[in-house]
């Protein structure tokens, strides 16, 4: 099992709609998660990081994070063509260490 | 500008020529980290550093070196590189780990 998994798409959606991008990770003492989006050939750049289970909002950007569950979402409202882009989950494990480690990326389609 | 600089940009080389990526950034961070990042295996951490003279090893850092001498700085080193180290690595810091990091351009390595 990967450490941290997300599905690489490419998930669609019409523009207007709620893009909903999940991300799973297997260790379960982890303490941060954080998302960055990755335009093509462009490096990445964060988006949110959440610490604390339950929701966090900021624009029209929700992190979901669920600690029993070992899951971490990134909602979209009102998608537009310009968010369409990889995803990046990233983890920080137990707290002593100080790697990263990241999934696989989901790529994103906003139709117009 | 607050900024993650890299150098080169692109690099070509043959096997077992040794090489030197520079990576500098201008924000006063502790935290620096290198990755390399291939299709479909993702964003992988090759090594990180705390702060000067403390490095560390992420998940992939065999026929990798660095050295964190100077706070600003964190060059990377392929001593002899080989073909299966071509590939496009970022080089990343953040005030301290493990909190959001922020990213350099990106250098494409091919080694021939």
């Amino acid at each position: 099992q990967k450490e941290v998994e997300q599905n690489s798409g490419p998930l669609s959606v019409p523009e207007g709609a709620i893009a909903s991008l999940n991300c799973t990770y297997s260790d379960r003492g982890s303490q941060s998660f954080f998302w960055y989006r990755q335009y093509s050939g462009k490096s990445p750049e964060l988006i949110m990081f959440i610490y604390s289970n339950g929701d966090k909002e900021d624009g029209r950007f929700t992190a979901q994070l669920n600690k029993a569950s070992q899951y971490v979402s990134l909602l979209i409202r009102d998608s537009q063509p310009s968010d369409s882009a990889t995803y990046l989950c990233a983890v920080n494990p137990p707290r002593g260490t100080y790697k990263y480690i990241f999934g696989t990326g989901t790529r994103l389609k906003v139709l117009a | 500008e607050a900024q993650v600089t890299q150098n080169p940009r692109y690099l070509i080389t043959v096997t077992g020529k040794k090489l030197t990526v520079t990576c500098s950034q201008n924000m006063n961070h502790e935290y620096m980290s290198w990755y390399r990042q291939d299709p479909g295996l993702g964003l992988r951490q090759i090594y990180y550093s705390m702060n000067v003279e403390v490095t560390d090893k992420g998940d992939v850092p065999e026929g990798y070196k660095v050295s964190r001498k100077e706070k600003r700085n964190f060059p990377l080193i392929l001593e002899s590189p080989s073909p299966n180290q071509t590939s496009l690595y970022f080089c990343a810091s953040s005030f301290e780990g493990p909190t959001e990091q922020f990213f350099g351009p990106g250098t494409r390595l091919t080694v021939l």
